[in-house]
């Protein structure tokens, strides 16, 4: 089963706005990672925060992490249409490198 | 760097034939690569974890007899999917990590397979 569950399970938008995604996940965890998919392509990895860590930038990405609550937050800020993809999160299963994805976030960006 | 590449990007097989996707690491050297599955409008489904000159680990409910994988060498994976079945349809995607720890994976642009 999928450890993390993001919401909103779809996101619409126009351009210059931001948009949030929220990820949760159950167990304890080393790391948390954030993955954009466009449509039938594979995964490209966006950030990594590390459990130790609560805030993070990416160029107009910005990830939060709360440990207590087991939560973690994408923000993508002044969004732009090639922004429009599905977003997930990831948090390692286990110390060989699995990762336990979220069902994932469709965001639509509209000129 | 880190680029993952898959072959085929797309295939049709017919019912009872065997399909072979292929995962190549480009610029560097993948002693793990793992393979996932993906539903239309789903997320990825861990399959098996590849492991260069040793069996793979597959996952609970995946049958190692259907999905064979095969890691040859340190920058090749395969995945057959052997006497494929209409619900075999789907996005295969394999990654692959740079061993260092950090557990970020390298992902390759994924396989669409459909069966008729």
């Amino acid at each position: 089963s999928q450890q993390g569950e993001e919401d909103p399970q779809a996101l619409s938008i126009q351009e210059g706005e931001n948009a949030t995604m929220n990820c949760s996940y159950k167990t304890s965890i080393n790391n948390l990672q954030w993955y954009r998919q466009n449509s039938g392509r594979g995964l490209v990895h966006l950030i990594l925060i590390r459990s130790n860590e609560r805030e993070k930038h990416s160029g107009r990405l910005r990830v939060t992490l709360d440990t207590s609550k087991k939560s973690s937050s994408l923000l993508i800020t002044a969004s732009r249409a090639a922004d429009t993809a599905s977003y997930f999160c990831a948090t390692d299963r286990d110390s060989w490198g699995k990762l336990q994805f979220g069902a994932g976030t469709q965001v639509v960006v509209t000129p | 760097g880190a680029v993952v590449s898959q072959h085929p990007s797309w295939v049709i097989c017919k019912s009872g034939t065997s399909v072979k996707i292929e995962c190549r690491s480009l610029d560097f050297q993948a002693t793990t690569m793992f393979w996932y599955r993906q539903f239309p409008k789903q997320s990825l489904m861990l399959m098996a974890t590849s492991n260069e000159g040793s069996k793979a680990t597959y996952e609970q409910g995946v049958e190692k007899d259907k999905f064979l994988i095969n890691h040859a060498s340190l920058t090749l994976s395969t995945l057959t999917v052997t006497s494929a079945h209409p619900e075999d349809s789907s996005f295969y995607i394999c990654s692959a990590d740079l061993g260092t720890g950090n557990y970020e994976q390298y992902f390759g642009p994924g396989t669409r397979l459909t069966v008729t």
